[in-house]
């Protein structure tokens, strides 16, 4: 089945920098990739997603890049703010569409 | 729109026991997810339904898990004979179902700690 490394598992910027996480997938088949935000003590929302059509999206401050050669996706969020601490779970469809593998998260820290 | 509802929020089980989690999801959702989160494993697929099917329980531990959606309004995760390795928060989660790779919309959770 499909497995997802997340190679950071914690990062730390400066207010206004830009962070960026990694990821990478093994199955070929994967063609969705989404990624989640859990802020403390609350559960996983929605923040952008990729598909494998297209190798770079954006919305607002979020910017995703998808690399199928690779195998690597990763999450570039731009002029943090403090509230963009959280931790970060990548994810991949594997070859069902439907049955998400995550990654095991980074933790952001977005200091003032 | 209430989001994903999960009961009870806290679940604490002596080894042995029996534990049913609820998950009432998004109404007008047609797929129904159920997620296991650990500090070690991370967030680990157990079981999904579509318009109340269940279609894939390959994650499920499959002699102590049972889930089940009875109607479209609630679905439940059922684990028998607790054991410690069970603690976890159980994580359900909505989509609209359409067939494709859908933004899904999860609950709270409910934490389970196996004493």
């Amino acid at each position: 089945g499909e497995k997802v490394e997340q190679h950071e598992s914690t990062l730390s910027v400066r207010e206004g920098d830009s962070a960026v996480i990694n990821c990478t997938y093994t199955d070929t088949a994967s063609s969705y990739f989404p990624w989640y935000k859990q802020e403390a003590g609350k559960s996983l929302h929605f923040v952008i997603d990729i598909r494998s059509n297209v190798d770079r999206k954006q919305s607002q401050r979020l910017i995703v890049l998808l690399d199928k050669k690779a195998k690597r996706f990763s999450l570039h969020i731009t002029a943090t703010q403090p509230e963009d601490s959280a931790i970060y779970f990548c994810a991949a469809s594997g070859g069902s569409n439907y049955k998400l593998t995550f990654g095991k998260g980074t933790l952001l820290t977005v200091t003032p | 729109n209430a989001g994903v509802i999960q009961t009870p929020r806290h679940k604490v089980t002596g080894k042995g026991q029996e534990a049913t989690l609820w998950c009432e999801p998004i109404s007008g959702h047609s797929a129904v997810f159920w997620y296991r989160q650990t500090i070690v494993q991370g967030l680990e697929f157990l079981t999904y339904f579509r318009n109340q099917a269940p279609i894939d329980d390959s994650g499920m531990p499959k002699e102590r898990f049972s889930a089940q959606m009875p109607n479209q309004s609630h679905s439940t995760l059922k684990i028998q004979s607790t054991q410690p390795q069970d603690s976890a928060v159980y994580l359900c989660a909505s989509s609209m179902g359409l067939g494709g790779a859908e933004t899904l919309y999860f609950g709270s959770g409910t934490r389970l700690t196996v004493l």
